[in-house]
């Protein structure tokens, strides 16, 4: 099976615009969930989509949303960028079955940069 | 071991040693850990998991031991190869079917030839 991946791999903004990542989780697993990585705060949860919707939420300013379409496909969007938005962003998948221990596999991440 | 600021703390081992790579967790309500490598320019890697009601498991290479009592986990890798050198970190998370891990901030291990 293909692993997950993520488009684009490399990005730069500057301030105030906006940006859309999008995460394709392995075939079959139909949580897809978005986190940050900087080298200030490690790695901190976003939220996570099941079956297109978002059922948790991590600490983050509404200018963060995501979605997630029919095909378990996900996109996360950044409104109006900020210098302290630069950051690795990676999505992870997981096939959630009866406990919720079910095991997370990550994407390579897409490094944005805000000029 | 967790690290304060920007630094990770590090490992540095020869190639052939035993490594044990420390996490100290937070919440006591945890029941779910994972250790993770990730290595420089790729997203983390799934290397071993734990449930809370064990102290121990092991896998190829590699042995996860959990202190409920302290609030510590450990990661040990046996006859660490260069290939291992990566930061490797933990997480914990609290179950009741939500899946929000909270991760340390990692560990950076040197394996020297």
């Amino acid at each position: 099976k293909a692993g997950v991946t993520q488009t684009p791999r490399y990005l730069i903004k500057t301030r105030g615009q906006q940006v859309t990542l999008s995460c394709s989780p392995i075939s079959g697993h139909r949580s897809v969930s978005w986190y940050q990585q900087t080298p200030g705060q490690g790695l901190q949860f976003l939220f996570e989509y099941f079956s297109e919707t978002q059922r948790n939420k991590g600490n983050f300013p509404g200018r963060f949303s995501g979605r997630q379409f029919s095909n378990s496909r996900s996109e996360m969007n950044v409104s109006t960028l900020e210098l302290g938005d630069s950051a690795l962003y990676l999505c992870a998948s997981r096939n959630v079955g009866y406990e919720s221990t079910d095991t997370q596999y990550f994407g390579p991440g897409t490094r944005l940069t805000v000029l | 071991g967790e690290s304060v600021g920007l630094h990770l703390p590090t490992l540095s081992v020869q190639e052939g040693d035993n490594s044990i790579i420390n996490c100290a967790y937070s919440n006591s309500a945890s029941d779910y850990f994972i250790w993770y490598k990730q290595e420089s320019g790729k997203g983390p890697q799934f290397i071993i998991d734990i449930r809370s009601n064990m102290d121990k498991r092991q896998g190829q290479r590699v042995t996860v031991l959990l202190n409920k009592t302290v609030k510590h986990l450990s990661l040990q890798i046996a006859a660490t190869q260069p290939g291992d050198s990566a930061v490797y970190f933990c997480a914990e998370n609290i179950g009741g079917g939500s899946y929000i891990p909270t991760f340390g901030r990692g560990t950076s291990l040197i394996v020297h030839p």
